[in-house]
């Protein structure tokens, strides 16, 4: 059965702390690995796709890396507006659903 | 419009009552899903069309959930006899082309309480 987790559950960080987010799955035939942020009271907004093993996405203060078990999210120097739930999903090979972790919540402090 | 929208935003409804979510997709995306996301999870698929197609509903918690898409442009979600169970929100989503990595593009969600 497909698995995502999401670790940890909740973060607290001081401005300009840098700190990383882990997603480990379980999926027969990774098809794309999906990283959005939820914030509250509205839907998911698409951040990052990652294919394959070893490739790097960057976005602002945020960098998503994938490997064949995990990916990380790596936020550097965050700042209060960087605040919010991030959700790790994937699809596999000839599916077509996302399958979400549970999210990390993310509370920069100024 | 600009982005995927859902109406209504906010539904209470009795327990037992039947109630109808709707979501207007980008225009022209061929797919749309269906996901389901309970208080501090992560969101969950529901089911999923390709144009007019239902092509997966495995999601579908039981019987009394049922979608529809009939002209492949707006979706609605249907759930009778509603139970304190389907609270949460119902979020939809949308993509470009039915291919399932692309890019899902989601609603802002109708936030559902049944008491």
């Amino acid at each position: 059965e497909d698995q995502v987790t999401q670790s940890p559950e909740a973060l607290r960080l001081q401005e300009g702390e840098s700190s990383s987010l882990n997603c480990s799955y379980t999926v027969s035939g990774l098809r794309g690995l999906f990283w959005y942020r939820q914030d509250p009271g509205k839907g998911p907004e698409f951040l990052f796709t990652l294919y394959s093993a070893g490739e790097e996405k960057e976005k602002e203060r945020l960098k998503a890396t994938l490997t064949k078990k995990e990916s990380f999210l790596h936020i550097t120097a965050p700042k209060p507006e960087d605040s919010a739930t991030y959700l790790c999903a994937v699809i596999k090979a000839a599916g077509n659903k996302l399958t979400f972790g549970g999210g990390t919540r993310v509370l920069v402090k100024p | 419009g600009a982005g995927v929208s859902q109406s209504p935003r906010y539904k209470v409804a009795k327990r037992g009552q039947d109630v109808a979510l709707r979501c207007d997709p980008i225009s022209g995306h061929v797919s749309l899903f269906w996901y389901q996301q309970a208080l501090g999870q992560g969101p969950e698929f529901l089911t999923y069309f390709q144009n007019e197609a239902q092509l997966d509903k495995s999601g579908l918690p039981s019987d009394r959930f049922f979608a529809e898409r009939p002209e492949g442009s707006v979706s609605t979600l249907k759930i009778q006899r509603t139970q304190q169970e389907d609270s949460a929100v119902y979020l939809c989503a949308s993509s470009l082309i039915g291919v399932s990595y692309n890019e899902q593009f989601f609603g802002p969600g109708t936030r559902l309480t049944v008491l």
